[in-house]
């Protein structure tokens, strides 16, 4: 089967500097992505790691590090429309995605 | 917008009967995907359609059914419905099924089952 495990909640103040952690376990990995969903909205796509290290999209950046089962999401100078869930997945090898209970990130001023 | 659309919005029904929600992927994807958001459930996924065919189950229930047509619209079909059915129920499309394929999400249709 396919599990995985990232914290429910996470509070960090506009301009700081926040990690989302996420750990798996799956048989067949194809890769570890990130979802953003602001609260009733449709979860959009941020990032996808399908190979170990760093990939960085402005604010944004994910790391995976596949001997480890883990990855996390950094999101830097925060802003109070980054207050939302924040949902790691791993692929199956037909695209569907398992996806984590999700991070609710609350920024404050 | 992701170009993925969904109907209803939202739909409020009783216990016992059927409904159907409708997805339309973006231009150009052949591939979609259901999901269920419950608040105690995080995002689960369903089912997949690939041009047409299923290609993937997940938790899917024997109550409900979907379909992809040759127009590659797709529809999900929840019927005997129970209070417990009551979740927002999000379509996702890609362009292939490749697992580096980015899933787009449409608005979702919020079920309410009273």
């Amino acid at each position: 089967g396919q599990s995985l495990e990232q914290p429910s909640e996470v509070t960090a103040v506009e301009g700081a500097i926040v990690q989302i952690n996420c750990t798996y376990q799956t048989s067949g990995f194809y890769g570890l992505s990130w979802y953003q969903q602001h609260d009733g909205g449709a979860p959009t796509f941020l990032s996808y790691n399908a190979l170990d290290g760093l990939e960085e999209t402005g604010r944004f950046s994910s790391f995976l590090s596949r001997s480890d089962s883990y990855g996390y999401l950094l999101l830097q100078e925060l802003q109070m429309k980054d207050s939302a869930s924040y949902f790691c997945a791993v692929g199956g090898n037909t695209g569907k995605l398992i996806f984590g209970q999700g991070t609710t990130l609350q920024v404050k001023p | 917008d992701s170009g993925v659309t969904q109907t209803p919005k939202h739909l409020i029904t009783a216990t016992g009967q059927r409904v159907t929600l409708r997805c339309s992927p973006r231009s150009g994807d052949l591939s979609v995907y259901w999901y269920q958001q419950s608040l105690d459930q995080g995002l689960q996924f369903l089912i997949q359609y690939y041009n047409g065919e299923e290609r993937a189950k997940g938790n899917i229930l024997e109550r409900f059914s979907a379909q992809q047509f040759p127009d590659l619209h797709s529809e999900l079909n929840l019927s005997s419905l129970e209070l417990g059915d009551s979740a927002l129920y999000f379509c996702a499309s890609s362009v292939e099924l490749a697992p580096t394929d980015t899933q787009y999400f449409g608005p979702g249709t919020r079920l309410t089952v009273l």
